[in-house]
C-alpha cells in the first residue's frame, strides 16, 4: 500500500512565525502536491513538484513556499503564518493517473 | 465553467439503500477519473480509479464513466453506517487534478 505521512496531525502557530509542513511518500513517485481544503471551497492546489528541485505554482501560492530536496519528501513553507491560512492541510503523492494523500495537517494559526 | 461539478448534497439515506454519487465535467478529452472517500478530518482515502469509459466494480461499490454525457458516478450497493462520508470526484489530466466540490452522505441506522 502506498503511504503518505504528514509529520503533523494538529499544529497550533502563532501570527508571524514560519510554520514548516512535511510530508514524506514511500512510493518512489515522481509528483507531489500540496492543497489546503476549507470548508465551501473544496481543495486548492498550493503547489506541485514534478521532479527533485522542480517545483510549480498551483492555483493559491502567495504566503506560501516548498522545498523538494529528495524525492521522498516535499515540504511545505509558510514564511510568515496569518490567521488566513488556518486551514486542513493536504500532501498527495502521484505515479500519474491517480493520487495518493496523507492524513492531513488541521493547522491553526492564532 | 469549472473542470468538474460536484453536488454538495448533504444526502441522507436508510442502511441499506442503493446510493448514487454524480458529476459531470467539462473536457471530453480527460481519460482518467477517481473517486475518493473523505471521514471527517482525515485525508482523501483513493476508493476507485477508472481509465477511459465503461464500469469497474469492487464490492459494494461501482464506478461509472460516460464519456459521451461527460457524466461519472458512484453507486454503493447495502450502505452502510460507515459509509458515511464526504465522496470527491476526481479527474486527471497532464499532471494536474481536478476535484469536485464532495458530496456529504449519511446513511442512517
Amino acid at each position: 500500500d502506498v503511504k503518505v505521512t504528514q509529520s503533523s496531525r494538529y499544529l497550533v502557530k502563532r501570527t508571524g512565525e514560519k510554520v514548516f509542513l512535511e510530508c514524506v511518500q514511500d512510493m518512489d513517485h515522481e509528483n507531489m502536491f500540496w492543497y489546503r481544503q476549507d470548508p465551501g471551497l473544496g481543495l486548492r492546489l498550493i503547489y506541485f513538484s514534478y521532479d527533485v528541485k522542480m517545483k510549480e505554482k498551483g492555483d493559491i501560492p502567495e504566503g506560501y513556499s516548498v522545498s523538494r530536496e529528495k524525492k521522498e519528501r516535499f515540504s511545505l513553507i509558510l514564511e510568515s503564518a496569518s490567521t488566513n491560512q488556518t486551514s486542513m492541510y493536504l500532501c498527495a503523492s502521484s505515479p500519474g493517473g491517480k493520487a495518493f494523500f496523507g492524513q492531513g495537517t488541521r493547522l491553526t494559526v492564532v | 465553467q469549472k473542470e468538474v461539478e460536484q453536488d454538495p448534497g448533504p444526502l441522507s439515506v436508510p442502511e441499506g439503500a442503493i446510493v448514487s454519487l454524480n458529476c459531470t465535467y467539462s473536457n471530453s478529452a480527460f481519460q482518467y477519473f477517481m473517486w475518493y472517500r473523505q471521514y471527517s478530518r482525515k485525508g482523501p482515502e483513493l476508493l476507485m480509479y477508472t481509465y477511459s469509459s465503461g464500469n469497474k466494480e469492487d464490492g459494494r461499490f461501482t464506478a461509472q464513466v460516460d464519456k459521451s454525457s461527460k457524466y461519472i458516478s458512484l453507486f454503493i450497493r447495502d450502505s452502510q453506517p460507515s459509509d458515511s462520508a464526504t465522496y470527491l470526484c476526481a479527474i486527471y489530466n497532464f499532471n494536474k487534478f481536478y476535484f469536485g466540490s464532495g458530496t456529504k452522505l449519511n446513511v442512517k441506522p
